[in-house]
């Protein structure tokens, strides 16, 4: 079955500073990307998703990046604000949709005020 | 996007006894989803939710500790059989429908 690996674990920025979370995937079939963004006590959200037909999604400050070739995609956050504070969770899965979905470990980010 | 209302919200509960999670969406949708998520942890797959027919097990959980009802498009329920304190988690229901949208959660402490 599928296997993803997410790295850091936790992370500490600075308040306007970029941070970028990294996940791995080792089903070379698996297709869609999501990340999930997970605030204390409450259900995770899809803040942004990719699918293998493409390399990179904008949204705003949020960007991801996919490399198939390599099997790993990234999380990036630009001008970091207070309320990215969360727990944020990379997915793979490989039937192109949202069933199936096997998670990475998460990361932990802290915006330093 | 989907509205999912899950009960109860949170519930402690004692050794050996059982529990039913009751999970509404409000639209009919194919695909439901009940995940696991151990304190400080990630989330795992339990199971999918077939409508009709018994649900689909993922590796190392079976149906006689968590059995799975899916009587229309629009429910489902969880049941946590036999409960020990390794079973306190928060149980998540989830819907595809086109993203994969997490109800509340379920908190549940078993001492």
């Amino acid at each position: 079955g599928e296997n993803v690996e997410q790295h850091p674990s936790t992370l500490s920025v600075q308040e306007g500073d970029s941070a970028v979370i990294k996940c791995t995937y080792s089903d070379s079939a698996s297709n869609y990307f999501p990340w999930y963004k997970q605030e204390l006590g409450k259900r995770p959200q899809l803040i942004i998703d990719i699918r293998s037909n493409v390399g990179e999604k904008k949204d705003q400050r949020i960007a991801v990046t996919l490399n198939k070739t390599a099997k790993h995609f990234s999380l990036h956050i630009t001008e970091t604000q207070p309320e990215d504070s969360a727990v944020y969770f990379c997915a793979a899965s490989y039937g192109g949709g949202a069933d199936g979905l096997t998670f990475g470990k998460g990361t932990h980010l802290i915006i330093q005020p | 996007s989907a509205v999912i209302s899950q009960k109860p919200s949170r519930d402690i509960c004692q050794r050996g006894t059982s529990l039913t999670i009751q999970c509404q969406v409000d639209s009919q949708v194919t695909m439901m989803f009940w995940y696991r998520q151990q304190p400080g942890q990630s989330l795992t797959l339990i199971a999918t939710a077939n409508q009709g027919s018994e649900a689909t097990y993922e590796s190392g959980f079976v149906i006689d500790k968590f059995p799975i009802s899916r009587p229309n498009l629009t429910f489902s329920t969880l049941t946590v059989s036999n409960m020990s304190p390794e079973d306190s988690s928060i149980y998540l229901c989830s819907v595809a429908d086109g993203e994969l949208f997490f109800g509340e959660g379920s908190r549940l402490t078993v001492l």
